[in-house]
């Protein structure tokens, strides 16, 4: 079945440490990849996407993505968390270049200071 | 500030009531999709409105429908409440099809 899958519902790191938040999808072709961020009772910020090209994506707030067709994989990454990157993030993927987004269930993220 | 607005921000609802949500879309946006987030879950579509016609659907039943105005605003009604329809209700706009979506802060329904 197609479907979007964040293997760690919760994650921990200290402040200054580094983050990697997995993602991995199954579809047979490449689709569009998105990571969103999600504040307590917000609505969703987008970090960054990939579409094509270079499979190393560069985002907001000092986040990053790289892309591996082979693994099916869409990692997010940043090399120095902050207490304000405490959030609910996702990883989504647009299959048929519809605006139709699907989303996996989300990494919440917690930040020790 | 994404500019996608909803309204209200909240609302509570009785089992077996009808709601309608508001999404104002982000000026030069013709494209509105819904998306039902419950607790602890990720967004799941509900469908997408393109022009004023309904472009594709999710797997919600028909007691789930929309309509998208001619300024491409655009409303959600949901009929014969359950309490599974509590939810984080979010709306997000694009200016045409494959194109960057924009989300809303969402409206907070809550069944009981």
């Amino acid at each position: 079945a197609q479907s979007v899958t964040q293997p760690d519902i919760h994650i921990t790191v200290s402040e200054g440490a580094s983050l990697e938040l997995r993602c991995n999808y199954s579809y047979g072709a490449t689709p569009y990849l998105f990571w969103y961020v999600q504040s307590p009772g917000q609505g969703l910020q987008l970090l960054l996407k990939y579409f094509s090209g270079d499979t190393l994506v560069q985002g907001i707030k000092g986040f990053e993505a790289e892309f591996k067709r082979s693994q099916s994989s869409f990692n997010l990454r940043k090399p120095s968390v902050h207490w304000s990157d405490a959030a609910e993030y996702f990883c989504a993927v647009e299959v048929n270049r519809d605006d139709k987004i699907i989303f996996g269930k989300g990494t919440r993220l917690h930040i020790l200071p | 500030e994404t500019g996608v607005t909803q309204s209200p921000t909240h609302l509570i609802k009785t089992r077996g009531q009808q709601v309608t949500l508001r999404c104002s879309s982000q000026s030069g946006h013709n494209t509105v999709s819904w998306y039902q987030q419950a607790l602890g879950q990720g967004p799941q579509f509900i469908f997408q409105y393109y022009r004023e016609e309904e472009n594709g659907r999710g797997n919600f039943p028909p007691r789930f429908s929309g309509l998208q105005f001619p300024n491409y605003s655009s409303e959600l009604n949901v009929n014969a409440l359950e309490l599974d329809d509590s939810a984080l209700y979010l709306c997000a706009s694009s200016s045409q099809v494959n194109t960057e979506a924009f989300f809303g802060q969402g409206t907070r329904l809550t069944v009981v």
